[in-house]
């Protein structure tokens, strides 16, 4: 049970560059969520998603795009890498029970993204 | 506009003693209350959660408590040892209609033997 998994855990674009951070999950939850930690804002909300087909905006959408083709994969596409994107990325999965109920959020380690 | 406070100053205690970490929120209802702690360069672990209709919530030597009309949580750490030193992060869940959490910017505390 590997549990959250991003790749690639560090990256180094170029201003107008394009890449896709991958966010895979084996726990078969229906809730994925992306966040970006920058030092002294904590973690803003950018996409989430309750279920395969399903994707709504966060806080902080702008420059981001995502799909949610199967439960497993969630990955968050930056369209044109701007300075302003450097930031640490997590990606974080979590499941209510048949009764409604909701559960904490398992996170993957992060993917450490510098935009030169 | 909502607003999380989580107190941004550094909490440092002696080991042994209890840590008392606030969350307080504005604008805001949520449904359920959850606290995370943060090691640095890695990604946030949960710890606890609390529902609306519940007062107070224990796990070994954690402690939470959540006051809907005072808008806010408490989060205890009794006997506190240096392993406890980490950032502890507070996050708000709406509930049903939107399912991600919205975080305070954390407290960092600091343990000393």
């Amino acid at each position: 049970n590997a549990g959250v998994t991003q790749t690639p855990k560090f990256q180094v674009l170029k201003t107008g560059q394009s890449m896709t951070l991958q966010c895979a999950q084996d726990m078969n939850h229906e809730y994925m969520s992306w966040y970006r930690q920058d030092p002294g804002m904590g973690l803003r909300l950018i996409h989430y998603s309750v279920g395969a087909g399903i994707t709504d905006q966060g806080e902080v959408p702008n420059g981001y795009n995502v799909s949610r083709s199967t439960t497993e994969d969630f990955p968050l596409r930056l369209l044109s890498a701007a300075p302003s994107q450097t930031s640490v990325y997590f990606c974080a999965s979590s499941y209510s029970s048949t009764r409604g109920l909701h559960y904490g959020y398992t996170f993957g380690s992060g993917t450490r993204l510098t935009v030169v | 506009s909502q607003k999380i406070e989580q107190n941004s100053e550094a909490l440092n205690i002696q080991e042994g003693k209890t840590a008392t970490l606030t969350c307080n929120y504005t604008n805001y209802s949520p449904a359920y209350l959850q606290w995370y702690r943060q090691d640095p360069g890695r990604g946030p672990v949960f710890l606890l959660l609390i529902r609306e209709n519940e007062k107070e919530k224990r796990k070994e030597r954690l402690k939470v408590t959540f006051d809907t009309t005072l808008k806010q949580s408490l989060f205890h750490i009794t006997a506190s040892q240096p392993a406890d030193s980490a950032t502890y992060l507070c996050a708000l869940d709406k509930g049903a209609g939107r399912r991600a959490l919205t975080f305070g910017s954390g407290t960092r505390l600091q343990v000393q033997p």
